[in-house]
């Protein structure tokens, strides 16, 4: 049962434009999400964080969005570089305590043209 | 920031024998750390939570005898993946969350595992 999706698996965007990552959830519990950029090989990189008490937060060229009701939430990268090609997940905990598990969705692969 | 080191970044590794994944929080303490399975083009699986001077907390599903988790110090967790087989190739991934901090995980590099 994939309680948080990704339903795009790969983006394209023109370098200067703006990119929009979408992830949805259904587990109402969830009341704190993260994005993370990865590269292969590697380990995700934390990018930005919402907790359920706010519907925006925004850092630098980034900015996530939460409709609690729609269970929906979409990270926008504007403008979007080329160094921003990698492939995006967003995760979700129940409350953003030390013990608190990440649920990751399935991933999205942007790739950023010139 | 908070860095995560895991080591080895790559092993290679004959049907059958053991093999260690270390993980230490360089900068903070972590009481708890997770660890994590990735197939190619997959998502990241939690495999168990790694408590400090306890047992570790493991997903459904995941074989506690197969995978060997030891969290000895506020600073280092371990996973052992016994008996490996072909099939236990993966990508694993671990990581920790400091106390206080920014409410971001932070992951180590990943080991990626083939069982020849």
């Amino acid at each position: 049962d994939q309680q948080v999706k990704q339903n795009s698996p790969s983006l394209s965007v023109q370098e200067g434009r703006i990119s929009i990552l979408n992830c949805d959830y259904t587990n109402s519990m969830f009341d704190y999400f993260l994005w993370y950029k990865k590269y292969p090989a590697e380990g995700p990189t934390f990018l930005i964080s919402i907790s359920s008490i706010k519907d925006k937060n925004e850092d630098g060229r980034f900015t996530v969005f939460l409709n609690k009701s729609a269970k929906h939430l979409s990270l926008h990268i504007v403008p979007s570089q080329p160094g921003d090609s990698a492939v995006y997940f967003c995760a979700a905990s129940r409350r953003p305590g030390t013990a608190s598990k990440l649920t990751f969705g399935t991933g999205t692969r942007l790739q950023v043209t010139l | 920031g908070a860095v995560v080191s895991q080591h080895p970044s790559r092993v290679i590794c004959k049907s059958g024998t053991s093999v260690k994944i270390e993980c230490r929080s360089l900068d903070f303490q972590a009481t708890t750390m997770f660890w994590y399975r990735q197939f190619p083009k997959q998502s990241l699986m939690l495999m168990a939570t790694s408590n400090e001077g306890s047992k570790a907390t493991y997903e459904q599903g995941v074989e506690k005898d197969k995978f060997l988790i030891n969290h000895a110090s506020l600073t280092l967790s371990t996973l052992t993946v016994t008996s490996a087989h072909p099939e236990d190739s993966s990508f694993y991934i671990c990581s920790a969350r400091e106390f206080g901090g920014n409410y971001g995980y932070t992951f180590g590099s990943g080991t990626r595992l083939t069982v020849v």
